[in-house]
């Protein structure tokens, strides 16, 4: 298994909390994306980076940021969370291409009550 | 934006018939159609792919189609196993279908 280690792996919150996820790879891949699980929707992409420092919007990206100060780090902040944003999140990485999330970590099982 | 619909949403086979997932996309600039599956509790792993310059892939029991025209693609899963029950997702580049739920009874 390609080396993606996701943390917290569970975390219960409040409203109007921040929270920050993170996603730590040890494969050096240039490409990481964060995604969100809900029943009915499949995996939705919330941002994803192409580089150090270079992110971008995916399909759901309001009420999430994200940070890559460096190659191996991902995080995504929930600045103020809502019920609405208890979902599972998983992190992915890709080789060479953009737009091919190959390896997945574990997830983050977030509930926001 | 890209759209990715998949059908079935559940599909039930008996162990050794083959099972068929079916998805369409919307933006003809695709070119990157990957499948995962996604066991219980687990992680998405990628089990196989196609790229838009091929029309058909095949690994052991598992083979996807790709209709550019038509803009949709296929996977094709043979002599089911047990061990084939999960959740597949389809997806064109980083866009997913919803998911089918496939169940192989023994």
């Amino acid at each position: 298994d390609a080396g993606i280690t996701q943390s917290p792996r569970h975390k219960v919150t409040e409203t109007g909390t921040p929270v920050t996820l993170r996603c730590h790879q040890t494969e050096n891949h240039r490409y990481m994306y964060w995604y969100r699980q809900d029943p009915g929707h499949g995996l939705r992409l919330i941002h994803y980076s192409y580089g150090v420092k270079d992110t971008d919007k995916g399909e759901v990206s309001d009420g999430y940021s994200v940070s890559r100060s460096k190659t191996e780090d991902f995080l995504l902040t929930l600045e103020s969370a809502t019920s609405s944003q208890t979902s599972v999140y998983f992190c992915a990485i890709s080789e060479s291409m953009g737009n091919q999330p190959q390896h997945f970590g574990d997830g983050t099982r977030l509930s926001i009550l | 934006g890209e759209n990715v619909e998949q059908h079935p949403s559940t599909l039930s086979v008996q162990e050794g018939d083959s099972a068929v997932i079916k998805c369409t996309y919307s933006d003809s600039a695709s070119n990157y159609f990957p499948w995962y599956k996604q066991e219980l509790g687990k992680r998405p792993q990628l089990i196989i792919d196609i790229r838009s310059n091929v029309g058909e892939k095949k690994d052991q029991r598992i083979a996807v189609t790709l209709n550019k025209t038509a803009k949709h693609f296929s996977l094709h899963i043979t002599e089911t196993q047990p061990e084939d029950s999960a959740v597949y997702f389809c997806a064109a580049g980083y866009i997913f279908g919803t998911g089918t739920r496939l169940k192989v009874l023994a």
